[in-house]
């Protein structure tokens, strides 16, 4: 079956412009994922979904980001207002169950900001 | 003080040379330990999880946890060339948190 895809795989955006990323999750999962990868780092934790709810967004680093999964499987992570430090690479990954499961990665979104 | 130190290498080996990648990590409320492997322009992908002390294996491949001194390790028996890609320690907290709390990577390279 198909994994997790994102789309675009890479965006250039100007700063001060607005993105959007999304994420297609494997068909049944019920949890999702963001991370932000900066080069040569490991993702770091941004946001969690469990269905359509969003139980954690503690790790977004402002209000200039923003996440939804409204029907409960695609969702779409938003950054408004673009800035330099805003460039890196955006993995979603889902996971079954809602809880400690295996998580499934997508390719990532490689965003930069010029 | 990081959550979680990894030495991100470069490391070289030979192929067919046995790899040792190692974690440290200082929060006591890790609950599960997980080594990832990410080729270049790819996503994570999970090679070993295990939530408790001890070794675990799984072909080429085995997991070490030491949880009285907060240490991880993955162990590759037999590189090959196709094992080149960085490596990945994470965590996952015990309770209701499930997100992944990763390491800086480890980036190998086996030499044919």
């Amino acid at each position: 079956g198909a994994g997790v895809s994102q789309s675009p795989r890479y965006k250039v955006a100007k700063r001060g412009q607005d993105v959007a990323l999304r994420c297609d999750p494997i068909s049944g999962h019920v949890s999702l994922f963001w991370y932000q990868q900066a080069l040569g780092q490991g993702p770091e934790f941004l946001t969690y979904f469990q269905n359509e709810a969003q139980l954690d967004k503690s790790g977004l680093p402002s209000d200039r980001f923003f996440a939804e999964r409204p029907e409960g499987s695609v969702s779409t992570l938003k950054i408004q207002r673009t800035q330099q430090e805003d460039s890196a690479v955006y993995l979603c990954a889902s996971s079954l169950g809602a809880g400690a499961d295996t998580q499934y990665f997508g390719p990532g979104t490689r965003l930069t900001v010029l | 003080q990081k959550e979680v130190e990894q030495d991100p290498g470069p490391l070289s080996v030979p192929e067919g040379a046995i790899v040792s990648l190692n974690c440290t990590y200082s929060n006591s409320a890790f609950q599960y330990f997980m080594w990832y492997r990410q080729y270049s322009r790819k996503g994570p992908e999970l090679l070993m999880y295990t939530y408790s002390s001890g070794n675990k294996e799984d072909g080429r491949f085995t997991a070490q946890v030491d949880k009285s001194s907060k240490y991880i390790s993955l162990f590759i028996r037999d590189s090959q060339p196709s094992d080149s890609a960085t490596y990945l320690c994470a965590f996952v907290y015990s309770g209701s948190a499930r997100q992944l709390t990763f390491g800086s990577g480890t980036q190998l390279t086996v030499l044919p």
